[in-house]
């Protein structure tokens, strides 16, 4: 079984400030990790996802995430965000066995950004 | 890149009606799809895993006779919400994966449904 704990309920920052939405997750097995955006009575958009390989990872839209195995994070950043980044944020986990391949979320993280 | 249809966007219905949700994959073939729920500033929570041609399988606590599921073919699949109440109210979203790419491609959503229960 697979949890994800998203730390911070509401981030506000100021456009063009950088951002950093935290990401801690628990499994028992190996996992791939994702993060996705959700915009008002929107279904959710991929941003990005670890599979394997480098542990740095870009997505869409100027954001970027780290995989942290020792400390099993995921975080994910921006340096520099705009007000059309104001969203809510997922972060998802999905186990790497064929046994379970929904998605498991995290509470999610309001982003607000500020002019 | 691939899209899932979902349909209606927004319903309200009356306490005790039914209530059909469509879920279509449009440019791919997705076997497995997932029906999840998401309640005011919270999570999405999943309910259900539809396989095509089979039985859907069902998290704890969701009830099967309520939440009826049926994945007819390898592009749609519906969730329908029976004798509805207002405590149904809420987000209901699908997800799908494409078949053919293997157990670690992404899952795509659907736009989501508000259901309103009045």
């Amino acid at each position: 079984a697979q949890s994800v704990t998203q730390l911070d309920s509401q981030v506000p920052v100021f456009e063009e400030a950088p951002v950093e939405l935290r990401c801690n997750y628990s499994s028992s097995v190996s996992v791939y990790l994702f993060w996705y955006v959700q915009y008002p009575n929107q279904g959710l958009q991929l941003l990005l996802k670890y599979l394997s390989g480098s542990t740095l990872v870009k997505g869409i839209n100027g954001f970027e995430a780290e995989f942290n195995k020792s400390q099993t994070s995921f975080h994910l950043r921006k340096p520099s965000v705009h007000i059309s980044d104001t969203a809510e944020y997922f972060c998802a986990v999905s186990g790497r066995d064929t046994g379970r391949r929904a998605l498991t979320f995290g509470s999610g993280t309001r982003l607000q950004v500020q002019p | 890149g691939a899209v899932v249809s979902q349909h209606p966007s927004r319903v309200i219905c009356k306490s005790g009606t039914s209530v059909k949700i469509e879920c279509r994959s449009l440019d791919f073939q997705a076997t497995t799809m997932f029906w999840y729920r998401q309640f005011p500033k919270q999570s999405l929570m999943l309910m259900a895993t539809s396989n095509e041609g089979s039985k859907a399988t069902y998290e704890q606590g969701v009830e099967k006779d309520k939440f009826l599921i049926n994945h007819a073919s390898l592009t749609l699949s519906t969730l329908t919400v029976t004798s509805a109440h207002p405590e149904d109210s809420s987000f209901y979203i699908c997800s799908a994966r494409d078949s053919l790419g293997g157990k670690h491609t992404e899952a795509f959503f659907g736009q989501g449904t508000r259901l309103t229960v009045v």
